[in-house]
């Protein structure tokens, strides 16, 4: 059974940092380009950013809104994917879900979900 | 960036009825394309890549169409399970990007 459990959400004032994590289980963690997307409160779906698997260096690509400011990386040692929000903004405020995505050419498509875990940028 | 409108954004159906959802983008994306359902309080649900390819154990109500600039999502019979939220998402370049969303509800 796959599984991505995330850890690490909380509450932190304007400007504060705060580092997620999600630990993968049940299917190839380390050949599979790994994703974080955020969820605002009421609000649709944003992609933040990926890392890509060892094949392809780890290179990671971001959102405009938060590229500078997060930093995705990963242990394929211990499954785990992680996402460090420095200078954060109120308008990070959402539940931030860790997403493996789909294998070989279909690496586009997110096809494992964790259950999410809440930030709150608030003073 | 790739922007991607969904339509309706909002839809109200019954059970048995046939749902149609509409993604259209803001430049070609070839078949780039996946939809995923959302239920309150849970994570997105991949259903269709690729714009019509299902996704293992999705039931066969579903089915995706569509290339370019415009897709759609029908669901052939709506069931009680079905009363979700529904996005479509590109990969055909980055940033990925979603839909805003269609909720479909009774």
């Amino acid at each position: 059974e796959v599984q991505l459990v995330e850890s690490g959400g909380g509450s932190v004032q304007p400007g504060g940092s705060l580092r997620l994590s999600c630990v993968a289980s049940g299917f190839p963690f380390s050949d599979r380009y790994m994703d974080w997307v955020r969820q605002a409160p009421g609000k649709g779906l944003e992609w933040v950013g990926r890392v890509r698997s060892k094949g392809d260096s780890y290179t990671t690509e971001y959102a405009a809104s938060v590229k500078g400011r997060f930093t995705i990386s990963r242990d394929d040692s211990e499954n785990s994917l992680y996402l460090q929000m420095n200078s954060l903004k109120t308008e990070d405020t959402a539940i931030y879900y860790c997403t493996g995505a789909k294998s070989g050419n279909y690496h586009g498509y997110l096809g494992h979900w964790g259950q999410g875990t809440l930030v709150t940028v608030s003073s | 960036d790739i922007q991607l409108t969904q339509s309706p954004s909002f839809l109200s159906a019954s059970v048995g009825d046939r749902v149609t959802i509409t993604c259209r983008a803001s430049q070609d994306i070839y078949s780039h394309l996946g939809w995923y359902q959302q239920k309150p309080g849970r994570a997105p649900k991949l259903l269709i890549y690729v714009a019509s390819t299902l996704e293992s154990g999705v039931p066969s109500r579903f089915s995706g169409s569509g290339s370019a600039t415009e897709f759609t999502l029908t669901i052939s019979s709506l069931q009680p399970e079905d009363f979700a939220t529904y996005y479509c998402q590109q990969r055909n370049h980055y940033p990925l990007t979603f839909g805003g969303g269609t909720r479909v509800e009774i």
